[in-house]
């Protein structure tokens, strides 16, 4: 079982904050980092799949970088919308197949 | 397209009753996972089929499971004689090859009584 750490555990911001998370993950034997948004009673929505050093990615208000040198990845959100509010998860992978996840860290944005 | 269904959403069993969950995966997608999601905790990985090779089952937390992909294509999960620690959402996901992202069905939610 790989270690994959996500803070904060949860977040409440407010319409129009911008926010970030965390996500820590082996540093050995890296393959890919997946960032996936779950709302509640849908099926998780993958966001990102990020697998060199230094990567940085967008999708609209959304974007992640990452350091596989120290094993971390973050998650921003700009201009947070009420519509953001969902669970976050990345996903650890390493020569394998089979994806590690964090906890998540659920987000709730109010008007 | 399509994306990748399971049923039923939910199930209610009670303890010691054998429970089927299925998932039908995006056509074409040769890799097919099984994940559970307890209380409280992450997602953890439960089992893998890979085109006809022998699947991947070091993830089943017990031999009351099993699982098995008939034709290459639907998947059930089987759950014998449920426990209480069985309740949790269980997701299944399909991808195109191996370490492609993954795409996930809406999940059964599993309580045992």
């Amino acid at each position: 079982i790989l270690n994959v750490e996500q803070s904060p555990q949860s977040l409440h911001v407010q319409e129009g904050d911008s926010t970030n998370f965390t996500c820590s993950f082996p540093s050995s034997n890296f393959y890919a980092l997946h960032w996936y948004r779950w709302e509640t009673a849908k099926s998780p929505e993958a966001l990102f799949v990020m697998t060199l050093n230094g990567d940085e990615k967008k999708k609209g208000r959304i974007s992640a970088t990452l350091n596989t040198k120290e094993g971390y990845s973050y998650l921003y959100i700009k201009g947070s919308q009420p519509e953001d509010s969902a669970t976050y998860l990345c996903a650890f992978l390493d020569s394998g197949y089979a994806l590690n996840f964090g906890k998540g860290t659920s987000l709730l944005v109010t008007p | 397209g399509a994306g990748v269904s399971q049923s039923p959403s939910n199930k209610v069993t009670e303890k010691g009753k054998d429970v089927e969950l299925r998932c039908d995966p995006i056509s074409g997608h040769t890799a097919l996972y099984w994940y559970r999601q307890s209380l409280g905790q992450g997602l953890e990985f439960l089992i893998y089929f890979q085109g006809n090779s022998a699947p991947d089952k070091s993830g089943l937390p017990s031999d009351r499971f099993s699982a098995e992909r008939t034709g290459g294509s639907v998947s059930t999960l089987t759950i014998q004689r449920t426990q209480q620690e069985d309740s949790a959402v269980y997701l299944c996901a399909s991808s195109l090859r191996d370490s492609d992202e993954q795409y996930f069905g809406p999940g059964t939610r599993l309580t045992v009584t």
